[in-house]
């Protein structure tokens, strides 16, 4: 069965250094997202992606934070300057349709926990 | 601020009864509903969609939705250990690419 996946699983970084979280969506899916989840609390939206640009942004996602589509199946988040309150598990997600369809459902990769020390 | 809220629990049930899961919606204009379940440390995965009033089975769940009400639920019957998990509710409001994750019920099946 298809599956979303992400590299690493874990990355450990120092405040102020630069990361990039990488995924690999499911092939025909056409959507991107990314939450992330700060431990012990809810999963948060931090962006969308279609059509080699971002639909939809949080107020997360300011300008430290930036995603791309560098090829046709990889789809990064890059940190610029990492803060330590940073540190969470950062979930991909896909799907293969979106804002115009109903049948929306969103597909997790496994995550990659990040640790800003 | 759309919000989507659960009962954190935990909610503990014996092996084999039924348990139920509630979410409200705040966002009259939501269109799609889902419930994933979390394991510990891993990430949510996708059980159930429900995007129209009813009730919807899959197999040993059901989601309910009541969109007068603002209202989602989650059944499980013959509930297993293995179901021990935390649920999230997630709402999609259609006018935005993303969904909406409630705090999650932490659900325990006990022996």
């Amino acid at each position: 069965e298809p599956e979303v996946t992400q590299t690493p699983s874990h990355q450990v970084t120092q405040m102020g250094q630069e990361v990039i979280l990488r995924c690999v969506p499911i092939s025909n899916h056409l959507y991107f997202y990314w939450y992330r989840q700060i431990l012990g609390q809810k999963v948060e939206f931090l962006v969308s992606f279609y059509n080699n640009e971002i639909s939809e942004k949080s107020e997360i996602f300011d300008d430290q934070f930036s995603v791309e589509r560098p090829d046709g199946s990889n789809f990064t988040l890059k940190i610029r300057s990492t803060k330590l309150e940073d540190s969470a598990m950062y979930f991909c997600a896909s799907s293969e349709f979106g804002r115009l369809g109903r049948d929306n459902e969103q597909f997790f990769g496994p995550g990659t926990r990040l640790t800003v020390l | 601020q759309k919000e989507v809220e659960q009962n954190s629990g935990p909610l503990s049930v014996p092996e084999g009864a039924i348990a139920s899961l509630n979410c409200t919606y705040s966002d009259r204009g939501s269109q799609s509903f889902f419930w994933y379940r979390q394991y510990s440390g891993k990430s949510p995965e996708l059980i159930m969609s429900i995007y129209s009033n009813g009730d919807k089975e899959d197999g040993r769940f059901t989601a309910q939705l009541n969109k007068a009400s603002q209202y989602v639920s989650l059944l499980i019957r013959d509930s297993q250990p293995s179901d021990s998990a935390t649920y999230l509710c997630a709402v999609w409001d259609g006018t935005a690419s993303k969904l909406t994750f409630g705090t999650g019920t932490r659900l325990q099946v006990t022996l």
